[in-house]
């Protein structure tokens, strides 16, 4: 289908290890987002990318999170040293101008 | 910083009854939009509303979101299982789109 893509679209990865998830956005698409969910904390903005450049790295947790984009489209978000809280899952969103934000199924990452 | 509260955090409903659930933030919206999840999978968007008084409808889902432009309300009209799900609220922060603010969410059972 042209929806947003995420793989994997699950995680199970031992604390200390760094791990990368990936965004396919929809095709045209200039703006893409990070999201996370965990239980009990609801939906928490991560970063915000327009084009290739980051202009909202605000909700990154710690220094431990970092996202790129590539070509204007697939976008990665690597975590390094997972710990224990950053189990959740990880929407990734994109829009253009003048639409709504579609969102893709997510990762669910989980750091035993 | 603004805050997205939905009412009720849960609901039960017998198949065919009608609700409607809030959705109130602590400042002026100027962008709203409703989303539905269904366990392990993305969000599905249902409708943006952008204006004071505004109404959408899709199918059997209103929404509307009031003139003061603080409080927005989806309402189900004679509920089917395929309506259950949790239903999120978000709001952008003003201007263009940017990133999103989400309630916590309001999760519907529908009983056949």
């Amino acid at each position: 289908g042209a929806g947003v893509s995420q793989s994997p679209s699950n995680k199970v990865t031992e604390k200390g290890k760094d791990v990368e998830l990936r965004c396919d956005p929809i095709s045209g698409h200039t703006a893409l987002y990070w999201y996370r969910q965990s239980l009990g904390q609801g939906l928490e903005f991560l970063i915000y990318f327009q084009g290739n450049s980051a202009p909202d790295k605000s909700g990154l947790p710690s220094d431990r999170f970092s996202a790129e984009r590539t070509g204007g489209s697939v976008s990665t978000l690597t975590i390094q040293r997972t710990q224990q809280e950053d189990s959740a899952v990880y929407l990734c969103a994109s829009h253009r101008s003048g639409t709504p934000q579609y969102f893709g199924p997510g990762t669910r990452l989980t750091v035993t | 910083s603004q805050e997205l509260e939905q009412s009720p955090q849960s609901l039960i409903v017998q198949e065919g009854k009608n609700l409607t659930i809030n959705c109130t933030s602590s400042k002026t919206l100027y962008g709203l939009y409703w989303y539905k999840q269904k366990y392990g999978e993305g969000l599905i968007f249902l409708m943006m509303l952008q204006k004071g008084g505004e109404e959408k409808s899709h199918e059997k889902i209103t929404a509307k979101l009031d003139e003061k432009k603080q409080q927005s309300s989806l309402h189900i009209t004679a509920s089917q299982p395929s309506h259950a799900g949790i239903y999120l609220c978000g709001a952008s922060k003003g201007g263009s789109q940017g990133n999103l603010i989400f309630g916590k969410g309001t999760k519907l059972s529908v009983k056949p």
